[in-house]
């Protein structure tokens, strides 16, 4: 059973530059979750998705930053407009959650966003 | 809000020491708390999970406590060995759907 996957595990892009990053959720999860690590910073949640549905955006900043996790394929973070701040690595982790277990994350190897 | 500090940022601990590290929480009574291990350049590892009703876990050489009275959790690597030296990060439940992290604790096990 393949664990979480993202891609690409880099990403160089000069400021303005949209940024895409694409995460497939372990065989059988459909709770998504995105989450943006600064150096010597925690994990800081951003959006959690099941299929088609956004559960909660609450972390995403409010202009630049979409997420989906369409029906068929795998769940994009979407950057436009990308600036220097916006460099960080990018994780994603699924979750087999359904309202009985605890909901233990499944993290994947994350994206290295580099914003020039 | 909810608020989540591990007590230091770095720990030096000799190997074959107990490593002990510290969640503190405020704010919020959770449902369970949750430890996991970050390597360099890698996504965290889940290790544990406790409940709010467990006063101790075991799993190996790991331990987890969790004092809902203190808000406070410990996190305890016995005989502990350089290849314990990572990143461990607390996590706590905000609802049944959501938990938060703490910025985690860098262990170094010297040889």
């Amino acid at each position: 059973n393949a664990g979480v996957m993202q891609n690409p595990r880099h990403l160089v892009r000069r400021r303005g530059q949209e940024a895409r990053l694409r995460c497939s959720p372990m065989k059988g999860h459909s709770h998504v979750y995105w989450y943006r690590q600064l150096p010597e910073e925690g994990l800081k949640f951003m959006v959690y998705l099941q299929k088609e549905n956004i559960i909660d955006e609450s972390g995403m900043p409010k202009e630049r930053f979409s997420a989906e996790f369409p029906k068929e394929g795998p769940s994009i973070l979407r950057i436009q407009q990308v600036v220097r701040g916006d460099s960080a690595a990018y994780f994603c982790a699924s979750s087999p959650f359904s309202g009985t277990s605890y909901n233990e994350q499944f993290f994947g190897p994350g994206t290295r966003l580099t914003v020039l | 809000s909810q608020k989540i500090e591990q007590n230091s940022e770095a720990l030096n601990i000799q190997e074959g020491k107990t490593a002990t590290l510290t969640c503190n929480y405020t704010n919020y009574s959770p449902a369970y708390l949750q430890w996991y291990r970050q390597d360099p350049g890698r996504g965290p590892v889940f290790l544990l999970l406790i409940r709010e009703n467990e006063k101790e876990k075991r799993k190996e050489r790991l331990k987890v406590t969790f004092d809902t009275t203190l808000k406070q959790s410990l996190f305890h690597i016995t005989a502990s060995q350089p290849a314990d030296s990572a990143t461990y990060l607390c996590a706590l439940d905000i609802r049944d759907d959501k938990i938060i992290f703490g910025k985690g604790t860098r262990l170094h096990i010297l040889p």
